[in-house]
């Protein structure tokens, strides 16, 4: 089954500067990665997703990158406010073309003022 | 919100005892799948139901069980309840289609085991 790893697990931040999470990948034949943001009593909230067929993706201040040789995928946060502040999830599905997705451990991202 | 909702909220246990938690999938997704959060860790897959039937199983033992009605929400079933099953359990609703996508998660429902 598919592993995944992230890094780091805490990271901070100055309001204003970027972010950056990365991921990596057992499986190369996993072909969706998403991305979660949870806050504080929450549930996990789906921010942006890639698909093996490219290699970038963007959505405003957030970004996706994937490297299929190296297996790893990151998320670029930039221009971070304060409310950017929550704990990140990376995954994969745990088998190809599989609906079950395998976590990474999480960052908590603190933003300061 | 994604339209996923979850009851209830919070549920206090003890040990050995059976709970029932529900899940109301977002509209037009006949996919449900569920996860056990730890506090501090990422989620862990249970099981996923797609058109009432189990469409896959992680590495949970026979003592959680699920459901899935043809209005395709859902019920994860946990016996027999030990300290550890202590977690936030979250369903999360998609579209199944063969293929991985975007799975929407309710707020979970936070169990502890005393």
């Amino acid at each position: 089954g598919e592993n995944v790893e992230q890094h780091p697990s805490t990271l901070s931040v100055q309001e204003g500067d970027s972010a950056v999470i990365k991921c990596t990948y057992s499986d190369s034949a996993s072909n969706y990665f998403p991305w979660y943001k949870q806050e504080l009593g929450k549930g996990p909230q789906l921010i942006i997703d890639i698909r093996s067929n490219v290699g970038e993706k963007k959505d405003q201040r957030i970004a996706v990158t994937l490297n299929k040789t190296a297996k790893h995928f990151s998320l670029h946060i930039t221009e971070t406010q304060p409310e950017d502040s929550a704990v990140y999830f990376c995954a994969a599905p745990a088998r190809a073309g599989s609906y079950q997705l395998t976590f990474g451990k999480g960052t908590k991202l603190s933003v300061i003022p | 919100e994604t339209g996923v909702t979850q009851s209830p909220t919070h549920l206090i246990k003890t040990r050995g005892q059976q709970v029932t938690l529900r899940c109301s999938s977002q509209s037009g997704h006949n996919t449900v799948s569920w996860y056990q959060q730890a506090l501090g860790q990422g989620p862990q897959f249970i099981f996923q139901y797609y058109r009432e039937e189990e469409n896959g199983r992680g590495n949970f033992p026979p003592r959680f069980s699920g459901l899935q009605f043809p209005n395709y929400s859902s019920e994860l079933n946990v016996n027999a309840l030990e300290l550890d099953d202590s977690a936030l359990y979250l369903c999360a609703s998609s579209l199944g289609s063969g293929g991985p996508g975007e799975q929407f998660f309710g707020p979970g429902t936070r169990l502890t085991v005393l």
